[in-house]
């Protein structure tokens, strides 16, 4: 079965400072794996997913991710944190046709 | 664009009473789906679709009915509210392109059952 475990409900970081999420997944296949972002009060929103294609995915607002096999992670990383990218973000892995399975979310705050 | 969209956004009931969540979406998308989210769960599957008349079961379908009589809409039903569903609902579709993950949002619809 699949699961995805995201470690760190609560991350903190400075404006300007290096974004790192950890997200470890666990799939009997090869798997395709994701990351949403969710902005208060709204729904979640694709970031980028890894689709068996270049291990190192580039997705939308200067984030990306690197898929790791040996360690099997997904971890999203961004080199320098803004003030908008305070938010809860979800890893997620798809658990069957269209269904994604979810981590719990990291929530991202960001300060001057 | 409209994209994924929910009504009502807010709802509060009563234990034991009905409701219906709507869910519409203008894409043309064939999966649909409702999810639940809790504080520290993340989003859990409740039911999905992947085309007009079929439906079936996620993670946690119990107290929960749907249908599919369109492509367009796929509305949640509560058949006798519980205070254990007080919840965020999120409904969100898939374009027909296979199984891309990708999916599309609505905003939400936060329910609380009293």
């Amino acid at each position: 079965a699949q699961s995805v475990t995201q470690l760190g409900s609560h991350v903190s970081v400075s404006e300007g400072a290096l974004v790192l999420l950890r997200c470890n997944y666990s799939s009997s296949v090869p798997p395709y794996l994701f990351w949403y972002v969710q902005y208060p009060n709204q729904g979640l929103q694709l970031l980028l997913k890894y689709t068996s294609a270049a291990t190192l995915v580039k997705g939308i607002n200067g984030f990306e991710a690197e898929f790791k096999k040996s360690e099997t992670s997904f971890h999203l990383t961004k080199p320098s944190a803004h003030m908008s990218d305070a938010a809860e973000y979800f890893c997620a892995v798809t658990g069957g046709y269209n269904k994604l399975i979810f981590g719990a979310g990291t929530r991202l705050a960001v300060h001057p | 664009n409209a994209g994924v969209t929910q009504t009502p956004k807010f709802q509060v009931l009563k234990t034991g009473q009905s409701m219906t969540l709507q869910c519409a979406q203008d894409m043309n998308h064939e999966y649909m789906s409702w999810y639940r989210q809790d504080p520290g769960m993340g989003l859990r599957l409740i039911h999905y679709s992947v085309g007009a008349g079929i439906t079936d079961q996620g993670e946690v379908p119990n107290g929960y009915n749907v249908s599919r009589s369109t492509t367009e809409d796929f509305p949640l039903r509560l058949l006798s509210a519980a205070p254990s569903q007080t919840s965020v609902y999120f409904c969100a579709s898939s374009p027909p392109t296979g199984n891309t993950g990708e999916l599309f949002f609505g905003e939400g619809s936060r329910l609380t059952v009293l």
